[in-house]
């Protein structure tokens, strides 16, 4: 199986700030790279898709980048509704895997 | 517009067979590029990717579950069913079934149903 591994796990942050999570493969994923924002009691929702597409509908504050094993995603100007939890998932390979998640707090 | 609920049992006994339903609209799966998902999530934990199931019928299994997970679609009914046997205490989890669209060739999942919290107990 392909290993995805956040970082950080938890990231204190503020309101206006800029915010990076990394993610990184076990092994290359070319761009085969999907990012999640989870908010309490909440589905996923799709935030970032080949690595570096922003989904419909998604605020252009939320950037991704990166390619076969090293990405992230930046978070521009931080607003009260992105404090969530991020998760990559990468598809190049089943079984499909997510990172362990990075919580973004106050 | 675009959406997807689970169903089935939200208790079940260990060594039982869990059946759970995604039922959707807004998109058929017999377009060319879509699929469902199940996906579940441990209380407190991360995302874990169960089963894929394509238009065209291809099948997706974890391996860790393959022997007890099966996925099938109902294209009449616009349904995809999750069936997982020997249910386990470990299991109890927050099922999801989310809507695969491809784009180029990579796939992610972009439409999601609101999850249904399985638990396993005696």
């Amino acid at each position: 199986d392909i290993q995805m591994t956040q970082s950080p796990s938890s990231l204190p942050a503020s309101v206006g700030d800029r915010v990076t999570i990394i993610c990184r493969a076990s092994q290359s994923i070319n761009n085969y790279l999907s990012w999640y924002k989870q908010e309490p009691g909440k589905a996923p929702k799709l935030l970032i898709y080949a690595a570096s597409s922003l989904q419909s509908g998604v605020p252009s504050r939320f950037s991704g980048s990166g390619s076969e094993t090293d990405f992230t995603l930046n978070i521009s100007g931080l607003q009260p509704e992105d404090f969530a939890t991020y998760y990559c998932q990468q598809s190049y390979r089943t079984p499909w895997t997510f990172g362990q998640g990075t919580k973004v707090d106050i | 517009q675009i959406t997807l609920k689970e169903s089935g049992p939200t208790l079940v006994k260990p060594t039982e067979t869990l059946t759970l339903t995604c039922t959707f609209s807004g998109f058929s799966l017999t377009t060319n590029g879509v699929g469902v998902g199940w996906i579940r999530q441990p209380p407190g934990k991360a995302l874990e990717w169960l089963a894929l199931i394509y238009w065209d019928d291809d099948k997706h299994y974890s391996p860790s579950l393959k022997s007890r997970v099966t996925i099938t679609k109902d294209i009449s009914k616009n349904q995809a069913v999750l069936t997982m046997t020997n249910m386990d205490p470990v299991d109890t989890a927050t099922y999801y079934c989310p809507r695969l669209m491809v784009a180029g060739t990579v796939g992610s999942f972009d439409y999601w149903g609101q999850g249904i919290l399985v638990t396993v107990s005696s």
